[in-house]
């Protein structure tokens, strides 16, 4: 089974700066989707960025990006000019096919002025 | 963008009452949609997987005949919680698939039960 592993149960980081979370996974599956979702306090799950596993290159979103390293099966993401409105909860997903996903426990991202 | 509707967003309900979560796609057919639970401040948990026109497929642990999922039509998956207790009250999210492209799942808001 698919386990997916935040270690990071909160964060902070000033506003402009930049802020990396962690992510890692166990899986035996060579074809896969990584995912960070982003979720506010209005609860509503707000796809960050997303990588698919046979791709070396790292995916980027404006100022988010992943370090994907797919031997370590390592997946974290970099925030970049951190806005106050970044502060949220941050879930790293994995997904094997077809559409099976599994969620890591968060990190809580506080974005202090 | 795909979009996801939840109804209802809040609902309050007395135990041993029966209640009914709807979950549609509004702008795209999703043969797949998830049911998942959240409790406060903790993570996703995957209940089931409805598949349009076939029985839901639930994870272990999840009770089926407390949990009902239909998945009657493209557009819109039902969960209904049966004979409802306060242990049941908590945060339930549906996602479906075929929205935004391929092997991407788009969430609706929620639901948020209350069992009295």
């Amino acid at each position: 089974a698919q386990t997916v592993t935040q270690s990071q149960p909160e964060m902070s980081v000033q506003e402009a700066e930049t802020v990396t979370l962690s992510c890692t996974y166990d899986t035996s599956e060579n074809n896969y989707y990584l995912f960070w979702y982003k979720q506010p306090p209005s609860r509503q799950m707000i796809l960050v960025i997303r990588q698919e596993a046979y791709k070396q290159q790292n995916a980027t979103e404006n100022r988010f990006s992943v370090n994907f390293q797919k031997a370590a099966k390592s997946f974290s993401l970099k925030i970049s000019d951190s806005q106050l409105g970044d502060t949220a909860m941050y879930f790293c997903a994995f997904m094997s096919l077809p559409h099976d996903m599994r969620f890591g426990a968060g990190t809580r991202l506080t974005v202090k002025p | 963008g795909a979009v996801v509707s939840q109804h209802p967003s809040r609902v309050i309900c007395k135990s041993g009452t029966s209640v009914k979560i709807e979950c549609r796609s509004l702008d795209f057919q999703a043969t797949t949609m998830f049911w998942y639970r959240q409790f406060p401040k903790k993570s996703l948990m995957l209940m089931a997987t409805s598949n349009e026109g076939s029985k839901a497929t639930y994870e272990q642990g999840v009770e089926k005949d407390k949990f009902l999922i239909n998945h009657a039509s493209l557009t819109l998956s039902t969960l209904t919680v049966t004979s409802a207790h306060p242990e049941d009250s908590s945060f339930y999210i549906c996602s479906a698939s075929g929205g935004s492209g391929a092997n991407v799942l788009t969430f609706g808001a929620g639901s948020r039960l209350t069992v009295l």
